[in-house]
């Protein structure tokens, strides 16, 4: 079984700054996938990045990077360079079956 | 490319009745999965289908049933309704083993009243 915790109810940013969403998790795999999921108001799910646990490369997706600290149970997401667009809540969520925590929400000041 | 569609999109129903959910996955793959989402919470897993079988469950009650049929798609059945089950139901689609990542539809939201 996996958990996950998001600390941050809320974050702000200012348009073209940058952000970084934390998140940890406690799971007994030893070989798992970690997400970043985005929801805006239009409530789709949309996937932001992924990374697997076995890789020690952080995985990029152009503004988007994360953070993956294995041995700290840590995965937190860095957005640059933000944009209104991104405005959204953001969930963290790991394992196969994709457990998510409770999401931060991200506001983009222009 | 078609996505994952969920049906219908909104739907109410009486405390008591029993309600059916549905969920076509993105082409191309085999794995359904679904999620219950109050409001202001995260997505919750209830359970997963894999080869029309049940393959994991999260900690839901036996009230809350499923199916997949051999084209993929998938039902979500919820018997004896409770007002605490109105939520955003979210199915996402995947392709196993290799987790590429879920595909989620826009989700039906349940009211019950």
């Amino acid at each position: 079984a996996q958990t996950v915790t998001q600390s941050q109810p809320e974050m702000s940013v200012q348009e073209a700054e940058t952000v970084t969403l934390s998140c940890t998790y406690d799971t007994s795999e030893s070989d798992y996938y970690l997400f970043w999921y985005k929801q805006p108001p239009s409530r789709q799910m949309i996937l932001v990045i992924r990374q697997e646990a076995y890789k020690q490369q952080n995985a990029t997706e152009n503004r988007f990077s994360v953070n993956f600290q294995k041995a700290a149970k840590s995965f937190s997401l860095k957005i640059s360079d933000s944009q209104l667009g991104d405005a959204a809540m953001y969930f963290c969520g790991g394992d196969y079956k994709l457990t998510f925590g409770k999401g931060t929400l991200l506001t983009v000041n222009p | 490319d078609a996505g994952v569609t969920q049906s219908p999109t909104h739907l109410i129903k009486t405390r008591g009745q029993q309600v059916t959910l549905r969920c076509s996955p993105k082409s191309g793959h085999d794995t359904v999965s679904w999620y219950q989402q109050a409001l202001g919470q995260g997505p919750q897993f209830i359970f997963q289908y894999y080869e029309e079988e049940e393959r994991q469950r999260g900690n839901f009650p036996d009230r809350f049933s499923g199916h997949q049929f051999p084209n993929y798609s998938s039902e979500l059945n919820v018997n004896a309704l409770l007002l605490g089950d109105s939520a955003l139901y979210l199915c996402a689609s995947s392709l196993l083993p290799v987790n590429y990542g879920y595909t989620f539809g826009s989700g039906t939201r349940l009211t019950v009243v």
